[in-house]
């Protein structure tokens, strides 16, 4: 089993929907979680940090359930500009990033 | 503009032959990173560097290296030994160790073994 999991999709989402999706991590002593956003072919850059209470920065909300081991995150009102690949990282008990292989978003007009 | 320079940002090279990828950043970050990022997978950890002239192995070491002599500037090499080099190289930097989560990446290098 991977140590972080997420649906690879594609989502395919028309413009102004809400989309949401999770990321299913296994050890249970991890620390901290993000979600960043890839661009095609671009670098990873930090969307979000995700807190236990919830978090909400705009059109996005990330949460996060320890009993379940996943973290989620869902964009209200998409636009087509959201169109990227969305990868959840999860710092482990040793400090270590661990980073899943992210979920493609495409957002149709 | 701060920022994190990766360079060349498309490589291609012959079976056997060594090659470098350069990193520069000037946010005066101390820590320092190289991943891999192939398709389907999560980034993984090649080396990084908390300080200077000092550098921990990551997950996939092998058949890399790395030095830090100064605190801008983490060169990685790909040596012959690395059976699957083709990959995307991305090199990041942060404030302190990576426990914070936050990695300011570069442009990224595209190596192609032919």
């Amino acid at each position: 089993r991977k140590e972080v999991e997420q649906d690879p999709g594609p989502f395919n989402v028309p413009e102004g929907a809400t989309v949401a999706f999770n990321c299913t991590y296994s050890n249970s002593a991890s620390q901290s979680f993000f979600w960043y956003r890839q661009d095609c072919r671009k670098e990873p850059k930090l969307l979000m940090s995700v807190y236990s209470s919830g978090n909400e920065d705009g059109r996005f909300t990330a949460q996060l359930n320890r009993a379940s081991q996943y973290i989620s995150l869902l964009i209200r009102d998409s636009k087509l500009s959201d169109s990227a690949t969305y990868l959840c990282v999860v710092k482990d008990s040793n400090y270590q990033l661990i980073w899943g292989a992210g979920t493609k978003l495409i957002i149709k007009p | 503009d701060g920022g994190i320079t990766q360079s060349p940002k498309y490589l291609f090279r012959k079976e056997g032959q060594n090659v470098t990828l350069s990193c520069e950043q000037n946010l005066n970050h101390d820590a320092m990173y190289w991943y891999r990022q192939d398709p389907g997978q999560g980034l993984r950890l090649i080396y990084y560097s908390q300080i200077v002239n000092d550098f921990q192995k990551g997950d996939i070491a092998e058949g890399y290296s790395v030095s830090r002599e100064k605190k801008e500037s983490f060169p990685l090499t790909v040596t012959s030994a690395q059976k699957n080099p083709t990959a995307f190289y991305l090199c990041a930097s942060s404030k302190r160790g990576q426990g914070t989560g936050e990695l300011f990446f570069g442009e990224g290098s595209r190596l192609t073994v032919l």
